[in-house]
């Protein structure tokens, strides 16, 4: 059974960076194709990016393209998600999802990043 | 990438049957058999509810049904119960190794 445990919520002002972690156990990362949601406040699922296990690369969805990067340290089995340039409209909950099937069967609990002056 | 087009709310009486739509284009849900859903609870993480279109991961009930006709996908939930009460959200494969979510539909037990 995988579990995605993620880092706690965080407050940033506009224009920063924020980078969320997720570790996984029950599985190594290696064994994982790691995926990347968001959820704005009373709004729905937006799909961001992740490992492409086919290619071998991550992908990332063209709006978030050039201040997304998803890292990835199998040393300790923990998957990373920065974004730059915070503004208010990336006030969100940020989760990580295993994909497989083409569907994401085990999410993280979510991070709360919070972009306010 | 465009959402896909989902109703933002149905409702329905315990014992019923729901459908909710969720609508594409012949770039995502109409070329590819890709498709799932998913339920999410307040304040909870999404739970996948059916796969590849129509298939259900194990665990979860045989009320939930998955179909797909042209662009359009579907989630059908049988015998309504109370817990079935939250927002539901299909996603689609759009090629290029990118995925789309759907707006997502309120589902109301009456």
């Amino acid at each position: 059974q995988v579990q995605l445990v993620q880092s706690g919520a965080e407050v940033k002002k506009p224009g920063a960076s924020v980078k969320v972690s997720c570790k996984v156990s029950g599985y190594t990362l290696t064994e994982l194709s790691m995926h990347w949601v968001r959820q704005a406040p009373g709004k729905g699922l937006e799909w961001m990016g992740g490992f492409d296990p086919e290619d071998g690369e991550t992908i990332y969805a063209q709006k978030f393209q050039g201040r997304v990067t998803m890292t990835e340290d199998t040393s300790t089995d923990t998957a990373y998600m920065e974004l730059s340039s915070l503004r208010s409209e990336d006030t969100a909950v940020y989760y990580c999802a295993t994909f497989e099937l083409g569907s994401y069967d085990y999410w993280g609990q979510g991070t709360l990043v919070t972009v306010s002056s | 990438q465009s959402a896909l087009t989902q109703p933002a709310s149905v409702s329905g009486s315990p014992g019923q049957s729901i459908t909710i739509s969720c609508t594409g284009t012949s770039s995502d849900v109409g070329t590819y058999n890709l498709v799932s859903w998913y339920q999410q609870h307040p304040g909870k993480a999404p739970k996948l509810m059916i796969y590849e279109g129509s298939k259900r991961p194990s665990g979860v009930s045989n009320r939930f049904s998955g179909s797909k006709s042209g662009n359009t996908a579907s989630l059908t939930i049988s015998g309504l119960q109370a817990e079935d009460e939250a927002d539901y959200y299909c996603c689609s494969y759009a090629g290029s190794s990118t995925w789309v979510f759907g707006g997502g539909t309120k589902l109301t037990v009456l």
